[in-house]
């Protein structure tokens, strides 16, 4: 069944680095999203991501947070200068085509800043 | 506001029981409605979804149930297996074009053999 993928599935970064988180999504998709879960909380969206741009952002997705679909497989959450507070899980989910239809998510990123 | 929250934090059942995890949502705006699973260590996996023109929606040992008068959402799981032990999400999405799940807070289920 496929399946989204995320690399790397831990990462630790020195506070202020930038980080990338990569997503590879279901292949025929056509809607990509990226969500958090800090430790104990609820999932919350970051974004949403369609025909190569962004549609739709949560108030977390600040200047210092951005995505791109660099080729036709990859989907990335670039952060620019991490903070200790960006320490969570981050999920990326793709949808075939929006809406009400189901999003599917990976197995998440645990990204833990020093 | 939107909100979605689970009125149990902790559920433990017997093998072979059936599960009820319930589910309320705030926001009268929504039309989609999805339940998701999620075990240690891995991403939230999609169980059931249901529209707002429905009230019942059966999948293989699960059914979801909406009850839109109160906002109230819920998922049976019948014949209760180890196997499904783990965290149970329920999500809503906004009528109008938004593409932004809202999750609650998550219920874990343990099944005791």
């Amino acid at each position: 069944e496929p399946e989204v993928t995320q690399t790397p599935s831990h990462q630790v970064t020195q506070m202020g680095q930038e980080v990338i988180l990569r997503c590879v999504p279901i292949s025929n998709h056509l809607y990509f999203y990226w969500y958090r879960q800090i430790l104990g909380q609820k999932v919350e969206f970051l974004v949403s991501f369609y025909n190569n741009e962004i549609s739709e952002k949560s108030e977390i997705f600040d200047d210092q947070f951005s995505v791109e679909r660099p080729d036709g497989s990859n989907f990335t959450l670039k952060i620019r200068s991490t903070k200790l507070e960006d320490s969570a899980m981050y999920f990326c989910a793709s949808s075939e085509y929006g809406g009400n239809q189901p999003q599917h998510f990976g197995d998440g990123t645990r990204l833990s800043i020093l | 506001g939107e909100s979605v929250g689970l009125h149990l934090p902790t559920l433990s059942v017997q093998e072979g029981d059936n599960s009820i995890i319930n589910c309320a949502y705030s926001n009268s705006a929504s039309d989609y409605f999805i339940w998701y699973k999620q075990e240690s260590g891995k991403g939230p996996q999609f169980i059931i979804d249901i529209r707002s023109n429905m009230d019942k929606r059966q999948g293989q040992r699960v059914t979801v149930l909406l009850n839109k008068t109160v906002k109230h959402l819920s998922l049976q799981i019948a014949a209760t297996q180890p196997g499904d032990s783990a965290v149970y999400f329920c999500a809503e999405r906004e009528q109008g074009g938004s593409e932004k799940l809202v999750f609650g807070k998550g219920m874990k289920l343990t099944v005791n053999p």
